[in-house]
């Protein structure tokens, strides 16, 4: 298994430009995560997501960012405008739990924004 | 809160040495796991012991957990210089919030070859 995918691995943008993020997750599992990590904040769930559905947005910061996950192999999260504060590594994580008594989750990469 | 609190914030030691790390949470759980992260890595799992067991060891790992004390600690024995890294504890409730890992800011720990 390739393990959960993230693309782009690193993004550089100016302040007001749309940023997109993408997550594949591992075949089969049933929850998706989104976090935010930073030196100051640690790292931060933001929201995931059962089945495609979304379960709990309540860490998303603020209206600029969206996600979505359209069907099982797909998520993104968007962040539109972008501002420097938003600058973190942005990991996604996936799970399987359903019919299952225990629930690690699995990791991908990160992707490295900045934003200037 | 759901979250852990990891302590020590940061753990120097020589290789070799044996590196202990604990957790506390404020409430009541279904499992606890533990998870490291490596400098620039994603998180990466470790091992995961329920509400009903009290210790657990996978390879140089071992995990206790006293629920009476909310409390949790990671042993790493031998350690290595590969094992430098953060250490992340996330206690997990049951029932809507199964799903959810909330996690502290993590325990440093350097291993000196």
């Amino acid at each position: 298994d390739a393990g959960v995918i993230q693309s782009p691995r690193h993004e550089v943008t100016e302040m007001g430009q749309e940023v997109t993020l993408r997550c594949k997750p591992i075949s089969g599992h049933d929850y998706l995560f989104w976090y935010r990590q930073t030196m100051m904040r640690g790292l931060e769930l933001l929201i995931y997501f059962n089945n495609n559905v979304p379960i709990d947005d309540s860490g998303m910061p603020e209206d600029r960012f969206s996600a979505k996950m359209p069907n099982a192999s797909f998520s993104t999260l968007k962040i539109q405008p972008s501002e420097p504060r938003d600058s973190a590594v942005y990991f996604c994580a996936s799970s399987i739990i359903s019919g299952r008594a225990y629930n690690e989750q699995f990791f991908g990469p990160g992707t490295r924004l900045t934003v200037l | 809160s759901q979250q852990g609190e990891e302590d020590p914030q940061a753990l120097s030691i020589q290789e070799g040495e044996n590196a202990t790390m604990n957790c506390s949470y404020k409430t009541s759980i279904n499992n606890l796991q533990w998870y490291r992260q490596n400098s620039g890595r994603g998180l990466v799992h470790l091992i995961l012991i329920r509400s009903n067991e009290r210790e657990k060891h996978s390879g140089r790992l071992r995990v206790t957990l006293d629920t009476s004390k909310k409390s949790s600690s990671l042993l790493i024995t031998a350690s290595r210089a590969a094992d430098t890294a953060s250490y992340f504890c996330a206690p997990v409730r049951g029932g809507t919030s199964y799903g959810k890992l909330t996690f502290g800011q993590g325990t440093i720990l350097t291993v000196h070859p």
